[in-house]
């Protein structure tokens, strides 16, 4: 089934690591993106990508950081200089920009412990 | 640039009442719009999408909304409510011309519907 997939679900971070969450699908989609939620604020962009080895700023990129070696994959990580982390990560794709509709991923929620 | 009001951040209605979830947007040019539902811990599921066809779009589990060009307005309804409803909504605009270097995504804050028994 086509889809996208985050993995993992829960991630527990110790203050001052870094941690990568897994974003891949299998849509062929060009534009891939990162979303945080935190309850009560709805979602917030923190990068996307609209091609392979391209990628732009959203609206709360510090302290994060991303890439985008394949179509497929747009990791991204939570670095040590993020001052709050803890939140649902929300990945999701569409084939352009443009009138496409999202596709979503389940999430990954990460607690800084 | 885009815009998108949820007018109501909580609704609460009892089960096997008409929901209605407010959306108000601005656009500079001819959108498409969303709606999406979330589940607790959920990813956001596409409930139904106007892309300039038919003005009343027809969804899942039996929502629909109507585009309102003059009104400026994309609610959503439900003629009878279920339990298993209650969840976040978020309303979403996209924009035709939006390939400039924007994302072209604007979310709503969201609306919590909540079901009586």
């Amino acid at each position: 089934d086509g889809g996208i997939t985050q993995s993992p679900k829960y991630l527990f971070r110790k203050e001052g690591q870094n941690v990568t969450l897994s974003c891949e699908q299998n849509l062929n989609h060009d534009a891939m993106y990162w979303y945080r939620q935190d309850p009560g604020q709805g979602l917030r962009l923190i990068y996307y990508s609209q091609i392979v080895n391209d990628f732009q700023k959203g609206d709360i990129a510090e302290g994060y950081s991303v890439s985008r070696e394949k179509k497929e994959s747009f990791p991204l990580t939570v670095t040590s200089a993020q001052k709050n982390p803890t939140a649902f990560y929300l990945c999701a794709s569409r084939p352009g920009l443009g009138l496409w509709e999202a596709f979503f991923g389940q999430g990954t929620r990460l607690t800084v412990v | 640039a885009q815009s998108v009001t949820q007018l109501d951040s909580h609704v609460s209605v009892s089960e096997g009442t008409p929901v209605l979830l407010r959306c108000n947007y601005s656009s500079s040019y001819s959108p498409s719009l969303f709606w999406y539902v979330q589940h607790p811990n959920k990813g956001l599921q596409l409930l139904l999408k106007y892309t300039s066809a038919a003005t009343l779009v027809k969804g899942i589990n039996g929502f629909e909304a109507e585009f309102k060009k003059s009104e400026t307005s994309f609610h959503l309804t439900k003629p009878s409510a279920h339990m298993s409803d209650a969840a976040e909504y978020f309303c979403v605009v996209s924009d035709r011309d939006s390939g400039g270097g924007a994302d072209g995504l604007t979310f709503g804050k969201g609306t919590h519907l909540i079901i009586q028994p």
